[in-house]
């Protein structure tokens, strides 16, 4: 069965830098774009970027550009999703999720449990 | 960048009552681009709805997705009670992707 499973919560000071980690299990890792979206305690979904693990390639939100990194390392089925300068509305639950089909496919059918990032001095 | 708004903000309904929501989109969605997402609390999102009617592997017939161009309904035809949730609709077809700002569907 599809898994993805995300590393855990972490707290982080303002100004640092958090890497979240997600690894995926239950399909072949490089044969679907994997996306990263975060939720603020009590708000909506927003989605930041994704990877072509295929590929490396990236695409990330505007908002996010210059800030965030997603990586991943086919040899373990990880992908990586780095977010830096760190500011407290950056508190948040940081999800994977794989998207179903190909490129522009990004309907997102299996999820990571979503590791809680908490930015505080 | 396109904006999806989701009306209404709060549905308040009765288990067996029907549920209609919408999602407008700023602009045109290229190919009915568009999926719709259930969130229970403390849970991960659900995908229920992708191409604007296509059902997700496993999601009852009782949800269903309808429309075109810039506007879309995810119909509930009789609410259960684990249908009390917030959904989410998300427009996709290109590298970007953007998400509404979600309707909550609450027992009345």
């Amino acid at each position: 069965q599809v898994q993805l499973v995300q590393s855990g919560a972490e707290v982080k000071k303002p100004g640092a830098s958090v890497k979240v980690s997600c690894k995926a299990s239950g399909y072949t890792f490089i044969d679907y774009y994997i996306h990263w979206v975060r939720q603020a305690p009590g708000q909506g979904l927003e989605w930041m970027g994704w990877i072509n693990p295929h590929s490396g390639g990236t695409y990330y939100a505007q908002k996010f550009q210059g800030r965030v990194t997603i990586t991943r390392d086919t040899s373990i089925n990880t992908a990586f999703m780095e977010l830096s300068s760190l500011r407290s509305d950056d508190t948040a639950v940081y999800y994977c999720a794989r998207a179903g089909g190909g490129f522009g496919e990004f309907f997102f059918d299996y999820w990571g449990q979503g590791p809680l990032v908490t930015v505080s001095s | 960048e396109i904006v999806l708004t989701q009306s209404p903000g709060t549905l308040s309904l009765s288990p067996g009552e029907r549920a209609t929501l919408s999602c407008r989109a700023s602009e045109s969605v290229y190919g009915n681009y568009l999926a719709w997402y259930q969130q229970r609390p403390g849970q991960v999102p659900r995908l229920l709805i992708y191409d604007a009617s296509r059902r997700a592997t496993g999601i009852p017939d009782r949800f269903s997705g309808s429309g075109s161009g810039t506007d879309f309904t995810l119909t509930i035809s009789r609410l259960e009670p684990e249908d009390f949730a917030i959904y989410y609709c998300q427009i996709y077809g290109s590298s970007r992707s953007t998400f509404g700002q979600g309707t909550k569907v609450e027992i009345k």
